[in-house]
């Protein structure tokens, strides 16, 4: 099976603090993607990669940055972290040649800033 | 543009009742369309997809869909409602490179005994 690991279930930081958010997929994907999730919001896209090095900005990157160093991590970075940014983050990736599989999906990182 | 639409925010149904999720898209191209759910606290898991052929698939813990192109709908059905399908449930279309997902907003689900 697909695994996609995010670093922390549960994190707490502090207004103005720079934060990362990791992502470690197992199956050589190539696609990797940031969500985050909202009450009557659902999933907002925030950045993508489709290969190393490459990113991609999706429906909602202000205040987010992105790393693809290696295949197989995708890190998610608030620059200064604010309160609006609170929210559930799902990361997720994907093979590009249409496996059926569709998205794997981490078990998400519950960010509260204060 | 490609846009997937969740009319029902919440639905409530009893333990045993059916069910019906509704899901409508938008997409100018043949859809790839997908079901997902998502327990409290968990990440999201793939119920059931559709890519072509008979239009009503069978998913993971008793769950289908129905593809109507007519109605450019992928509703989600279960015969039987069990209290462990308590959940938010997402629907999803992909473009036909399958490099980007188009989500609806969910429905979450509650069962009452």
């Amino acid at each position: 099976d697909v695994k996609v690991t995010q670093s922390s279930r549960y994190l707490v930081k502090r207004t103005g603090e720079k934060v990362f958010l990791e992502c470690v997929q197992d199956m050589d994907h190539e696609n990797m993607f940031w969500y985050r999730q909202d009450p009557g919001l659902g999933l907002r896209l925030i950045y993508f990669s489709y290969d190393v090095k490459m990113k991609e900005k999706g429906d909602i990157p202000e205040g987010y940055s992105v790393s693809r160093e290696k295949k197989e991590r995708f890190s998610l970075i608030l620059e200064s972290a604010s309160t609006n940014q609170t929210s559930m983050y799902l990361c997720a990736s994907s093979s590009p040649h249409w496996d059926g599989y569709g998205y794997t999906f981490g078990s998400g990182t519950r960010l509260t800033i204060v | 543009a490609q846009s997937v639409t969740q009319p029902d925010i919440h639905i409530t149904v009893s333990e045993g009742a059916s069910l019906e999720l509704r899901c409508n898209y938008s997409y100018g191209a043949t859809p790839y369309l997908f079901w997902y759910v998502q327990s409290p606290g968990q990440g999201l898991q793939l119920l059931l997809k559709y890519f072509s052929g008979d239009t009503l698939v069978q998913g993971i813990k008793g769950f289908e869909a129905e593809f109507k192109r007519s109605q450019s709908s992928f509703n989600l059905r279960k015969p039987s409602v069990h209290w462990s399908d308590a959940a938010e449930y997402f629907c999803a279309v992909a473009t036909n490179t399958g490099n980007q997902f188009y989500f609806g907003t969910g429905t979450s689900l509650t069962v009452i005994p």
